[in-house]
């Protein structure tokens, strides 16, 4: 199958830093990314959608300003945490869509946030 | 309200036996779903899927049930291997908009003992 990348895999920061997060889909152009977030024994939780050259459109109960979306190509979406807090620490993981067909959609290997 | 649920967070099975996931949906409007494996620290890999106008789809070792009118599926593996150990998400579309959108269960713990 495709290929998705995310870096870094893992970073520690303090509070009150911003850090970005990147999803990259390496052997294919992905018009639409999603990001997810996953809590320790949760379920993975749908972020936001992010479609190149568009706004990304934000779930229920997601910050906007506090987790800014780009998507600048088709094959690049990048997750930013602005003003990071403990409670942000998560597992935060891209997926990025091949085709229309739901078994396309692949996922990248995750980022491990700690917000100390 | 948790619209994928998956009641059991482990199971433990013995290899060469059979494993049996579940997965409960509260909205019978949901018109597809999936299971992912995941392992620790990465991203979840597509598994198997299932269209609601099916009730069992198979792919090798890995076969789906789906009981609309119960509102409940499940993923057998047969015969499990070790390697088969893992975190298993059911996942559906929801029925309103956006298609590709994936809601997750929980998950299971899968361990299957040499």
């Amino acid at each position: 199958g495709a290929v998705v990348s995310q870096h870094p895999s893992w970073v520690i920061c303090k509070s009150g830093t911003s850090v970005k997060i990147e999803c990259r889909s390496l052997d294919f152009q992905a018009t639409t990314m999603f990001w997810y977030r996953q809590f320790p024994k949760q379920s993975l939780m749908l972020m936001a959608t992010s479609n190149e050259g568009s706004k990304a459109t934000y779930e229920q109960g997601v910050e906007k300003d506090k987790f800014l979306i780009n998507h600048a190509s088709l094959t690049l979406s990048t997750l930013t945490v602005t003003s990071a807090h403990p409670e942000d620490s998560s597992f935060y993981i891209c997926s990025a869509i091949s085709g229309s067909w739901y078994n396309e959609q692949f996922f990248g290997p995750g980022t491990r946030l700690t917000v100390l | 309200d948790q619209q994928v649920k998956q009641n059991s967070p482990s199971l433990s099975v013995q290899e060469g036996r059979i494993s049996i996931l579940n997965c409960d949906y509260t909205n019978s409007m949901f018109d597809y779903f999936l299971w992912y494996k995941k392992y620790p620290a990465e991203g979840p890999t597509f598994l198997i899927s299932i269209s609601s106008i099916k009730d069992k789809n198979e792919d090798g070792r890995f076969t789906v049930f789906l009981n609309k009118s119960a509102k409940h599926l499940s993923l057998h593996i047969v015969p499990s291997q070790p390697g088969d150990s893992a975190v298993y998400f059911c996942a559906v579309t929801p029925p309103q908009g956006g298609s590709e959108k994936l809601v997750f269960g929980k998950g299971t713990k899968l361990t299957v003992n040499p």
